[in-house]
């Protein structure tokens, strides 16, 4: 599965929009772009995935280059709740469930929304 | 319930014990996959099960740890003769048909004294 790269940590202020990147840019054709994200003690919780066109739902939206080679996950309204750690992943989709990639977490990205 | 249920919640056993934590996927999930997570660390993979497949066991840390899952229901995890390095949260997911992501536990969370 390529690798992605994210920044370590930001920022984002409490109503904001907060845009988050990842690049990914050895990704193959065959790969989707997953978002997850992690709240304290807590197990991770899905948000967003795609290919390569937008993609919105009720808690994100997902963008990703024509190349396809980044992405950035955009939470419309931050709220205190969003305080998480997010983590971007590409994993490899084949025709048979065998051929399926495993999800590979890196370090993601520390996201702290402020009042 | 509707989600992944991981037990026990919490294990704290002495070194050199060994130690089973199981997981019960989402109904008709295929695939179902192991993490450790050490404190203020990410998710480190150890092990993928798909289906009937030969599971993907390349993140086993050491022959210490093994996992089973008996078709596609119930997973456990076992590590032998418990180190203190071992202690972690272990966190078990699933997922079903491709369009469909992980669904994660809450986790075990494994202290070795």
């Amino acid at each position: 599965d390529a690798k992605t790269t994210q920044p370590p940590s930001m920022d984002c202020a409490e109503g904001r929009a907060a845009n988050l990147p990842c690049n990914h840019s050895t990704i193959s054709g065959n790969e989707y772009v997953y978002w997850y994200r992690q709240i304290h003690s807590q197990g991770p919780q899905y948000i967003i995935h795609g290919l390569k066109n937008n993609e919105t739902n009720e808690m994100a939206s997902l963008i990703i280059t024509e190349d396809r080679k980044s992405s950035t996950l955009i939470l419309p309204h931050a709220t205190l709740r969003d305080t998480a750690v997010y983590y971007c992943i590409v994993r490899f989709w084949g025709m048979t469930t065998d051929s399926w990639g495993k999800f590979q977490f890196g370090a993601g990205t520390q996201v702290v929304v402020t009042p | 319930g509707a989600g992944v249920s991981q037990s026990p919640s919490n294990k704290v056993t002495e070194k050199g014990k060994d130690v089973e934590l199981r997981c019960d996927p989402i109904s008709g999930h295929t695939a179902l996959y192991w993490y450790r997570q050490r404190l203020g660390q990410g998710l480190e993979f150890l092990i993928y099960f798909q289906g009937n497949s030969a599971p993907d066991k390349s993140g086993l840390p050491s022959d210490r740890f093994s996992a089973e899952r008996t078709g596609e229901s119930v997973s456990t995890l076992t590590i032998q003769r418990t180190q203190q390095e071992d202690s972690a949260v272990y966190l078990c997911a699933s997922s079903g048909q491709p369009n469909q992501p992980q669904h994660f536990g809450d986790g075990t969370r494994l202290s070795i004294l």
